[in-house]
């Protein structure tokens, strides 16, 4: 079945730097990918995502990437701010028509640096 | 706004016992969905539920049992709690594509 691993676990990037969290996933049949900030004791939240019929995808600071041979999608975060610290979650599915069954990564702890 | 609400933040319940985590949203989503989350692991799928009265086991289901008899409400239930179902659990429905998660139940068991 599918799987997906994400790296790095934690990642400490001083602030106004940029941030880069890398998910890669076996399925080629994968065609959703989204990215989910969980804050410290909030709740998970969509905070961009992608399909298989394109490449890039750019909101404001952050951006995700999807190369589909390679089988790896990344989230680039820009300019990185104190409210960015945060888990993040990548996630795919190949069923996004139906049940929608996602796969998840074990996600990314990220820290911000004053 | 989506409102998805879980009952309790906090659970304490001690081997053995019946539990019972409830679910509501208030946004006539078919979608359903509990998960577990534990640091390290990320989200993983307990059970979920695509209609009333319908369910589907997730990637863990051993030990967990659902119902859903109204499209609002969606009920996780561990028969007898074990230590091992120490964690917290995660509630969502699915509208537009999006995921909308409760805010969480950690659960203790001792």
């Amino acid at each position: 079945g599918e799987n997906v691993e994400q790296h790095p676990s934690t990642l400490s990037v001083q602030e106004g730097d940029s941030a880069v969290i890398k998910c890669t996933y076996s399925d080629s049949a994968s065609n959703y990918f989204p990215w989910y900030k969980q804050e410290l004791g909030k709740r998970p939240q969509l905070i961009i995502d992608i399909r298989s019929n394109v490449g890039e995808k750019k909101d404001q600071r952050i951006a995700v990437t999807l190369n589909k041979t390679a089988k790896h999608f990344s989230l680039h975060i820009t300019e990185t701010q104190p409210e960015d610290s945060a888990v993040y979650f990548c996630a795919a599915t190949a069923n996004m028509d139906s049940n929608y069954q996602l796969i998840w990564g074990a996600g990314t702890k990220l820290i911000i640096k004053p | 706004d989506v409102k998805v609400t879980q009952s309790s933040r906090y659970l304490v319940k001690r081997t053995g016992e019946k539990v019972f985590l409830e679910c509501v949203q208030d946004m006539d989503h078919e979608n359903m969905f509990w998960y577990r989350q534990d640091p390290g692991l990320g989200l993983r799928l307990i059970y979920f539920s695509y209609d009333v009265k319908m369910k589907e086991k997730g990637d863990i289901p051993e030990g967990y049992s659902v119902s859903r008899e109204k499209k609002e409400r969606f009920s996780l239930i561990l028969e007898s709690a074990s230590t091992n179902q120490t964690s917290m659990y995660l509630c969502a429905s699915l509208g537009n594509e999006k995921l909308f998660f409760g805010s969480g139940t950690q659960l203790s068991v001792l």
